[in-house]
């Protein structure tokens, strides 16, 4: 079946350093890539998203490219802020208006906490 | 804009009680979703509606777990009898069909459950 797999938290990192979550895929054939963020106390919102191969979404500092060869969807941002703590969800869907393709996929998640 | 409104936000209750969470979806969306969050198995999709019908509840834990969506501003959860196990917070999300298609999903704040 299907899978996201995300590296573990927590990432604790200091302002303004670099920041690299790993995420990888199992699935057949080619899905839509995400990531969601959920801050403290809210729900997950979209942060970007990426649909073929070599895409790259982008939002916020943030960018993650979909890599068909390694099945991985990495996020990076360069200068992190205190206000980026938050967890962070690799996400998989199949394209297509089929209803039963409606579904998301999600990583276990990886809460990243920056310090001042 | 009212995002999606979930109640109540905090929920303790004792095994064997039964659990209503509650969710209104953002007005006009025609997809609704209930997801799970817990430490051990991540974010869990439980069921999603597409104009009010349940077009999927292969992620319904078993049959003490019951959803319904009377219409299109108002689902229901219903845990009868509750368990410790079911401890978890759980989401409602909405979408349009265009937007879910694309993997775009609009999360409430969620509801924690804690049964003793």
């Amino acid at each position: 079946g299907n899978s996201v797999t995300q590296m573990e938290g927590p990432v604790t990192l200091s302002e303004e350093a670099f920041l690299t979550i790993n995420c990888t895929y199992t699935a057949t054939g080619y899905p839509s890539l995400f990531w969601y963020v959920q801050y403290p106390g809210e729900g997950l919102q979209l942060l970007l998203k990426a649909t073929k191969a070599d895409d790259k979404g982008s939002n916020k500092g943030f960018e993650a490219t979909y890599r068909k060869e390694t099945t991985s969807f990495h996020l990076e941002k360069g200068s992190v802020q205190v206000s980026d703590s938050a967890v962070y969800f690799c996400a998989l869907k199949y394209r297509g208006i089929k209803a039963a393709g409606n579904k998301l996929t999600f990583g276990g998640g990886t809460r990243v906490l920056v310090k001042p | 804009d009212a995002g999606v409104i979930q109640s109540p936000r905090h929920e303790v209750t004792e095994m064997g009680q039964e659990v209503t969470l509650r969710c209104k979806p953002i007005s006009g969306h025609d997809y609704l979703f209930w997801y799970r969050q817990t430490m051990m198995r991540g974010l869990e999709l439980l069921i999603y509606f597409n104009n009010n019908v349940p077009i999927d509840d292969s992620g319904m834990p078993e049959d003490r777990f019951s959803a319904k969506m009377p219409n299109a501003s108002f689902s229901t959860l219903k845990i009868q009898p509750s368990e410790p196990r079911d401890s978890a917070v759980y989401f409602c999300a909405s979408s349009l069909v265009r937007l879910a298609n694309t993997g775009e999903l609009f999360f409430g704040e969620g509801s924690r459950l804690t049964v003793l």
